[in-house]
């Protein structure tokens, strides 16, 4: 069974440019989570979806962030326009549920310069 | 508020050694999920164990072993004779059932060197 695929697993770019992350979950997972990781510390999350609907964005910097989840499969986490600050690994994750076991992509670096 | 305390920053140990990774949470819920993960060098976060707060049964699985005492708030991760192999930041995780019930909240992880 394929895992979570997230591209692209590296990505520098200059201040104030957008850029997008995309993720796959695992096939028949319904919940699916983006979370934000600083060098050193634990994830943290950023938006939740179960399905379609974004359930929990309460972390999600909505001045800057967004996301979707189209046809509750693939999800996309864009930052517009990217700060110094946002330099981080971002992680998508999925699980059959909420409460259940959360299973976790390979992550996307962000460096931002 | 919900929050997971990993006290030990880095531990180092010779290979063979056995090594006892702490975890102290705290929640008000009475039914609540604990994690473990592993993150080794390559950055991706492996599932290793989920518990629910009613099961307080010990699990072994091969050279790991958690122990989880409701009494304590605790929920503490045992390698035994490692190796090289289980060097990695090891990550202890709460999720609550009726507050935001999925959301994992994470320690700030326990690096472990285990040198040959």
């Amino acid at each position: 069974e394929a895992g979570v695929v997230q591209s692209p697993r590296y990505k520098i770019i200059e201040k104030k440019q957008p850029v997008a992350f995309w993720c796959n979950p695992i096939s028949g997972h319904n919940t699916l989570y983006w979370y934000l990781q600083n060098l050193g510390q634990g994830p943290e999350l950023l938006i939740r979806y179960e399905n379609e609907e974004a359930v929990d964005d309460s972390q999600l910097p909505k001045d800057r962030f967004s996301a979707e989840r189209l046809k509750g499969v693939d999800s996309t986490l864009k930052i517009q326009p990217a700060e110094l600050g946002d330099s981080a690994v971002y992680l998508c994750a999925s699980s059959q549920d909420r409460g259940y076991e959360q299973y976790f992509g390979p992550g996307t670096r962000l460096t931002v310069t | 508020a919900q929050k997971v305390t990993q006290a030990q920053t880095e531990i180092s140990v010779v290979e063979k050694e056995d090594v006892t990774l702490d975890c102290v949470y705290e929640t008000r819920d009475t039914t609540y999920y604990l994690f473990w993960y592993k993150q080794p060098p390559s950055g991706e976060l492996v599932f290793l164990i989920r518990r629910n707060s009613f099961d307080e049964q010990n699990e072994i699985s091969g050279r790991y072993s958690w122990n989880f005492q409701k009494s304590t708030s605790s929920f503490n991760f045992t390698i035994t004779a490692s190796q090289v192999v289980d060097s990695a930041v090891y990550f202890c995780a709460l999720s609550e059932e009726h507050n935001q019930g999925g959301k994992l909240i994470f320690g700030q992880g326990t690096e472990l060197s285990v040198k040959p």
